[in-house]
């Protein structure tokens, strides 16, 4: 099956540092996303990439589409403590009923003050 | 706008006890719902999807069941809990209709089988 690797499983930056997480696949997507999970909760989404090449802001976060379909990299920029979580990647393969979403296993985000 | 609800937030249960987790959605007509599993905080496991009332795929063999009785409503459901059962149960939905749309989650479910 499809299989998304994130790698570290945990980062650890000072605050006001910039960070890039990257994930990757052997597979071709057609969708990206990318999530945030705080403890207790469930994942908001953070930024969603539709097209091969795609560059997206959302405030201090940027992600990029690769060109391949097969990665997508997140870049957050002037880190602040409440960046802290659990940063997950999906894609996303087929179309209509048959279409399913593969989760990274999440690279965990600690920033010193 | 859209939101999605769990119900209850944490729940803790004996082993061999059965189980019923609910997740509601507003805001929006025929979804795709979802029923995952995660362990030890992280890794997210598909457990279940739906494309309509009464249409329940199964993603992995185990002791849990899925259930669509209303178009917004999906019911994770168990005769008898396991150990193994133990974790966050996160519901989510999507468009329905089309392929590949992002999905939205709820705040989760922490169950404890002791």
């Amino acid at each position: 099956g499809q299989q998304l690797n994130q790698s570290p499983q945990s980062m650890f930056i000072q605050e006001g540092e910039d960070v890039s997480m990257n994930c990757t696949s052997s597979s071709i997507f057609n969708t990206w996303l990318w999530y945030k999970q705080e403890p207790g909760e469930g994942p908001v989404l953070l930024i969603a990439l539709y097209k091969a090449g795609e560059l997206t802001s959302n405030g201090r976060l940027t992600a990029q589409f690769g060109i391949t379909r097969k990665d997508s990299f997140l870049n957050i920029s002037a880190s602040i403590p409440s960046d802290v979580g659990i940063y997950f990647c999906a894609g996303c393969f087929g179309a209509g009923a048959n279409s399913k979403l593969t989760f990274g296993k999440g690279i965990t985000l600690s920033v010193r003050p | 706008s859209q939101t999605i609800h769990q119900w209850p937030a944490t729940l803790v249960q004996p082993v061999g006890s059965p189980l019923s987790l609910e997740c509601t959605v507003e805001g929006t007509s025929n979804p795709n719902l979802y029923w995952y599993r995660q362990a030890a905080g992280r890794g997210l496991q598909l457990l279940f999807y739906s494309i309509g009332i009464g249409q329940i795929s199964s993603e992995v063999p185990q002791n849990l069941s899925a259930s669509r009785p209303q178009d917004r409503q999906f019911i994770l459901s168990s005769k008898k809990l396991l150990l193994s059962d133990s974790g966050f149960y996160l519901c989510a939905w999507s468009r329905g209709g089309a392929g590949c749309e992002t999905q939205y989650f709820g705040p989760g479910t922490r169950l404890l089988v002791l």
